[in-house]
């Protein structure tokens, strides 16, 4: 079975410049998570999406994140414009189902963001 | 706030020998605990998980403990491997938080040759 994709591996950006992250879940799977990592901490979740609906978002910086997940397979994160502070690796999770306590979630292998 | 934190920050380990990783957690309805592994340049790679109601689970030389009495989980690691070199976090999902991941700082797992 493919595990989740993501690209690019890496990006380097100048501050107040865009950059887009690309996710492709594990076939199947009907809920997709982004999340930031920053060095040395655990993840923290920015948006779940159900199908090609929004579950969670309540800690996306709205102002300058936006991620859309229109047929419910891909999705993409956008930042736009970028600040220093964003620097940190933004993973894609996926899982089975939509919901539920013991639903495992699978990771991709990130993208790590350098904002300059 | 988080309410999973980890003891140590770094654990290093000789290799062949047993690994101990602790965790705690604040919540008493955390229902649900997971163990992930992350190593350099990955996503974190699930390990293990654990239901409150259960106090062991044991898989391929991996045990998690979870002692409710004292919101202490534990993640076991058998004859210790240079494989094994990683980020070890635990999480926790609840009914309060929407059952999201609530994740640690994570330990750092170091195997000495």
């Amino acid at each position: 079975e493919a595990g989740v994709a993501q690209s690019p591996r890496y990006k380097i950006i100048e501050k107040r410049q865009s950059v887009a992250f690309w996710c492709n879940p594990i076939s199947g799977h009907a809920t997709l998570y982004w999340y930031q990592q920053i060095l040395g901490q655990g993840p923290k979740l920015l948006i779940q999406f159900q199908n090609n609906g929004v579950v969670d978002d309540s800690q996306l910086p709205k102002d300058r994140f936006s991620a859309e997940r229109l047929k419910g397979v891909d999705s993409t994160l956008k930042i736009q414009p970028a600040k220093l502070e964003d620097s940190a690796v933004y993973l894609c999770a996926s899982s089975l189902v939509a919901s539920g306590n013991t639903d495992t979630q699978y990771f991709g292998p990130g993208t790590r963001l350098t904002v300059l | 706030g988080e309410s999973v934190g980890l003891h140590l920050p770094t654990l290093s380990v000789q290799e062949g020998d047993n690994s101990i990783i602790n965790c705690a957690y604040s919540n008493s309805a955390s229902d649900y605990f997971i163990w992930y592994k992350q190593e350099s340049g990955k996503g974190p790679q699930f390990i293990i998980d654990i239901r409150s109601n259960m106090d062991k689970r044991q898989g391929q030389r991996v045990t998690v403990l979870l002692n409710k009495t004292v919101k202490h989980l534990s993640l076991q690691i058998a004859a210790t491997q240079p494989g094994d070199s990683a980020v070890y976090f635990c999480a926790e999902k609840r009914m309060d938080s929407n059952y999201q991941l609530i994740w640690g700082a994570g330990t750092k797992l170091i195997i000495k040759p």
